[in-house]
């Protein structure tokens, strides 16, 4: 099945700084890669998703990087906030989600 | 437009005893998943239904764990008997349509074994 690498683990910075999070799949058959935050005691929620035919994808301060040959995908957040704490998880989706280990990113003010 | 609704919000049993989740998707969305989320790690998906019919679960552990959806709409996710390590939060998600689409979360059961 599908296996979902996300690194790191924890990631702290400072507010206005940027932060990067990456993830590699190992399906190549998968199109779909969606990225979740979730606050503590919270639901995950969709923040930005990027599909196999496009490589690069910007929402504000978010963007998402998709590199098929490699199988890799990013997550980079500019101008940090403290509210953009959390845990982020990447997703990898052929016939089902796999979600990544999940990466704590701190921002402290 | 109301979100994936669960309910308990949280249970406590004792290993052995059995337990039981409801789910109510999104109005309209087709497909519902289970997925089990234990402390510190990514959800991991245990079962998705097609409307009434099941997709995948392959990853449902089937000599505890059992789930239906039988009009469609709501679902229940059953563990009978529990152990120690089914203690996680249980997140139902529901998507218009099977892949690649976004999939949204309800607010979780938090269980505990106790």
């Amino acid at each position: 099945g599908e296996n979902v690498e996300q690194h790191p683990s924890t990631l702290s910075v400072q507010e206005g700084d940027s932060a990067v999070i990456k993830c590699t799949y190992s399906d190549s058959a998968s199109n779909y890669f969606p990225w979740y935050k979730q606050e503590l005691g919270k639901r995950p929620q969709l923040i930005i998703d990027i599909r196999s035919n496009v490589g690069e994808k910007k929402d504000q301060r978010i963007a998402v990087t998709l590199n098929k040959t490699a199988k890799h995908f990013s997550l980079h957040i500019t101008e940090t906030q403290p509210e953009d704490s959390a845990v982020y998880f990447c997703a990898s989706s052929g016939n089902m989600l796999t979600f990544g280990g999940g990466t704590r990113l701190m921002v402290k003010p | 437009e109301a979100g994936v609704a669960q309910s308990p919000r949280y249970k406590i049993i004792e290993k052995r005893q059995s337990v039981a989740f409801w789910c109510n998707p999104i109005s309209g969305h087709a497909t519902l998943y289970w997925y089990q989320q234990i402390l510190g790690q990514g959800p991991k998906l245990l079962i998705q239904f097609q409307n009434n019919g099941v997709v995948d679960d392959s990853q449902l552990p089937k000599d505890r764990f059992s789930a239906e959806r039988l009009k469609g709409v709501d679902s229940t996710l059953k563990i009978q008997p529990a152990k120690l390590e089914d203690s996680a939060v249980y997140l139902c998600a529901s998507s218009l349509v099977l892949q690649g689409e976004t999939q949204y979360f309800g607010p979780g059961t938090r269980l505990l074994v106790l």
